[in-house]
C-alpha cells in the first residue's frame, strides 16, 4: 500500500512569506507526528495530532507555525512571516492509534528561505 | 532532560568489514528504543525497536542491536557491511506516554563504506 506522502518536495520562498506543507498518511493511521530536521539541531519534535486534535504542541518553535488536521487523514503545517532560519527538512510520520510502535516517514518537505 | 547521544558523527568501514554505531541515551524511566536509517533524499525507515524482554534484538538488512541498562547503551551492529548501507543512521528514544511515543532523536551517525 501506499506510504505516508508529503508535498511539496522541495519549496523556496523568500525571508517573509508563508508557507504550507502538507503530509498524507496511511491510510487508517490515526496517529500523526511532524519533525524537523535541521543542520544545527538535528531531528526535532513539532506536534502530534491523534484524529483531529493535537494534544502536543509542544515542540512548534513559536506562533509562527500551526498545524491542523483534517478528516483525521490529512495534515497541513503552516509557517507563517518565514525566516532564514526556518530553512530545515520537515519530515512526517504516521502510526496506527495508540501505539508505542513504529511510526512511518514520509519523504520529507526540502523548505529554504531565502 | 531525555537525551540521545551519538558519539561517532562519521564512520568509515571496508565492504565486507563489522560495523558498530554507539548509542548512549539518558532517561529516567525503561526506555523504548529505537534505530533508523535516512539514505540520501529518502525519509527515515526503522531498523529495529526494542520495548522490553530479549536484550539483543534483530532488524532487517541483517542489522542486531544490544540494549545494556548498565551503561544506557543500544548499539547497532552489523557482521558484515555492504555498499548499500551508506546512509545515515538516527538512534532515537520513544517518550511513551499518554498513548503516543514522542522520538527523541540522535545527532545521527553518517555511514561511509569503502569498496
Amino acid at each position: 500500500g501506499a506510504g505516508v506522502s508529503q508535498s511539496p518536495s522541495n519549496k523556496v520562498t523568500e525571508k517573509g512569506k508563508d508557507v504550507e506543507l502538507r503530509c498524507d498518511p496511511i491510510s487508517g493511521h490515526t496517529a500523526l507526528y511532524w519533525y524537523r530536521q535541521s543542520l544545527g539541531q538535528g531531528l526535532e519534535f513539532l506536534i502530534y495530532f491523534q484524529g483531529n486534535s493535537a494534544p502536543d504542541k509542544s515542540g512548534l518553535p513559536s506562533d509562527r507555525f500551526s498545524a491542523e488536521r483534517t478528516g483525521g487523514s490529512v495534515s497541513t503545517l503552516t509557517i507563517q512571516r518565514t525566516q532564514q532560519e526556518d530553512s530545515a527538512v520537515y519530515l512526517c510520520a504516521s502510526s496506527p492509534e495508540r501505539t508505542s510502535g513504529e511510526q512511518f516517514f514520509g519523504p520529507g518537505t526540502r523548505l529554504t528561505v531565502l | 532532560a531525555q537525551s540521545v547521544t551519538q558519539p561517532d558523527i562519521h564512520i568509515t568501514v571496508s565492504e565486507g568489514a563489522s560495523l558498530e554505531l554507539r548509542c548512549n541515551y539518558s532517561y529516567g524511566a525503561t526506555p523504548y528504543l529505537f534505530w533508523y536509517v535516512q539514505s540520501p533524499g529518502q525519509g527515515l525507515q526503522l531498523l529495529l525497536k526494542y520495548f522490553s524482554g530479549d536484550t539483543l534484538v534483530q532488524g532487517i538488512k541483517g542489522f542486531e542491536a544490544e540494549f545494556k541498562r548498565s551503561q544506557s547503551s543500544f548499539n547497532l551492529r552489523k557482521p558484515s557491511v555492504h555498499w548499500s548501507d551508506a546512509a545515515e543512521y538516527f538512534c532515537a528514544v520513544g517518550l511513551f506516554s499518554g498513548g503516543y511515543n514522542k522520538l527523541i532523536f540522535g545527532a545521527g551517525t553518517r555511514l561511509a563504506v569503502h569498496p
